[in-house]
């Protein structure tokens, strides 16, 4: 069974501290990793997909990492527009549906 | 403006009552998707279509029920047997080509049992 575990659970930074979110999976064969953006109350934003290990993508402040076990979420410079929770998923080469961590709730301060 | 639309924004159901969640899209995709989301928990998918008039069951589809008549339609009813459904309900779709599916999200239906 495909697991996703995201960490921290919740991240509180001062604007302009930079910070990583971590995405641990496990899954047999990974066909695409997704990082989505959520607002309270609102459905979540996609971001990046990331394939295969070694890649990275970058969108603003936010840059994402991936390897064969684990994807990181780089915010560079946070501003409180960045405050919102992130979700990582995976597919699998197999299955067209997306396994989802709880997700990190990450709150800038100004 | 293509997009992903569900209807109502939110939902107050009594206790024994069927409901039923609406999610159209204009993005000409062919699967889509129904999610729930409970605080701490990560989503769960309730059921997924690939073609119309075709549907599966995802991980909890106990007390919930599908159609998909139409490719920009694809509607949810929550039933009376579904014990706990107050949650934010979350529908999704995707392009049917190609083998990386990005699932894009309706703005959410949040449903209270009263």
């Amino acid at each position: 069974e495909d697991q996703v575990t995201q960490s921290p659970e919740a991240l509180r930074l001062q604007e302009g501290e930079s910070s990583s979110l971590n995405c641990s999976y496990t899954v047999s064969g990974l066909r695409g990793l997704f990082w989505y953006r959520q607002d309270p109350g609102k459905g979540p934003e996609f971001l990046f997909t990331l394939y295969s290990a070694g890649e990275e993508k970058e969108k603003e402040r936010l840059k994402a990492t991936l390897t064969k076990k684990e994807s990181f979420l780089h915010i560079t410079a946070p501003k409180p527009e960045d405050s919102a929770t992130y979700l990582c998923a995976v597919q699998a080469v197999w299955d067209y549906k997306l396994s989802f961590g709880a997700g990190t709730t990450v709150t800038v301060r100004a | 403006d293509g997009g992903i639309t569900q209807s109502p924004k939110y939902l107050f159901r009594k206790e024994g009552q069927n409901v039923t969640l609406s999610c159209e899209q204009n993005l000409n995709h062919d699967a889509m998707y129904w999610y729930r989301q409970d605080p701490g928990q990560g989503l769960r998918l309730i059921y997924y279509s690939q073609i119309v008039n075709d549907f599966q069951k995802g991980d909890i589809a106990e007390g919930y029920s599908v159609s998909r008549e139409k490719k920009e339609s694809f509607p949810l009813t929550v039933t009376s047997a579904q014990k706990n459904p107050t949650a934010f309900y979350l529908c999704a779709s995707s392009s049917g080509t190609g083998e990386v599916r990005e699932q894009f999200f309706g703005p959410g239906t949040r449903l209270t049992v009263l």
